[in-house]
């Protein structure tokens, strides 16, 4: 089934730790983008891209780095976790980022505890 | 700045109408979307208005005014799976997505 696919579903990590969540889609989509999501918030968006070979910063981009080496890979890492990024992560992608529905498919999630 | 405000939580009965309401601020506008959104799961997508007035799709219809900023969706016979949150999204100038905290819908039998 076409998609997007996220890994690891849940993970706890130690604060100080490094982090890659891994995001592959299959729909050939342009654009693709790290939400976070907070009890009480709406999404914010940590970074995205709109193409391969290109990133930009979303609303919280710090302590997140991201790369985009090909149309379908796009992992985002945490180079020093802290307690603050503790949330559910998600990973989504479009067809490109403008000109269209701007219709986001997204992954099933990444839960994501910093202790 | 920019800003989403929706209800936090409504609660209706099975079978009924509800309507949930969503007014926006941003810096230029490229479209308002609905996100419904299950426990535990993935957003999924269910309109987007870009034009004021009325797009229905089956039970659920989207209304957009630009002039007021202000957006609703409404749910029709009410099935108990509609219980889930639902999520306003705002399209700025720059084609960033604002997003609402979401609206999450209890349903009664």
């Amino acid at each position: 089934i076409a998609g997007i696919t996220q890994a690891p579903t849940s993970q706890i990590l130690a604060a100080g730790r490094r982090m890659t969540l891994r995001c592959t889609q299959d729909m050939r989509h342009n654009a693709m983008y790290w939400y976070r999501q907070d009890l009480g918030l709406g999404l914010r968006l940590i970074h995205y891209s709109n193409t391969a070979g290109t990133t930009g910063k979303g609303e919280v981009p710090d302590g997140y780095s991201v790369s985009r080496a090909n149309t379908d890979d796009f992992p985002l890492t945490l180079a020093s976790a802290v307690p603050s990024q503790t949330s559910v992560y998600f990973c989504a992608s479009s067809e490109s980022r403008d000109g269209n529905t701007g219709e986001l498919f997204f992954g099933e999630g990444s839960r994501l505890t910093v202790l | 700045g920019q800003n989403i405000d929706q209800p936090t939580e409504m609660t209706a009965t099975e079978g009924a109408i509800v309507q949930i309401n969503c007014t926006y601020q941003t810096s230029g506008f490229n479209g308002l979307f609905w996100y419904q959104q299950h426990a535990g799961e993935a957003p999924t997508f269910l309109s987007y208005n870009v034009l004021d007035g009325l797009e229905e799709k089956g039970r659920f219809s989207s209304f957009l005014s630009r002039s007021k900023g202000y957006s609703y969706l409404l749910l029709k016979e009410l099935q108990m799976k509609d219980s889930a949150s639902y999520l306003c999204a705002a399209m700025d100038s720059n084609y960033q997505l604002i997003w609402g905290a979401g609206t999450k819908l209890i349903i009664k039998p």
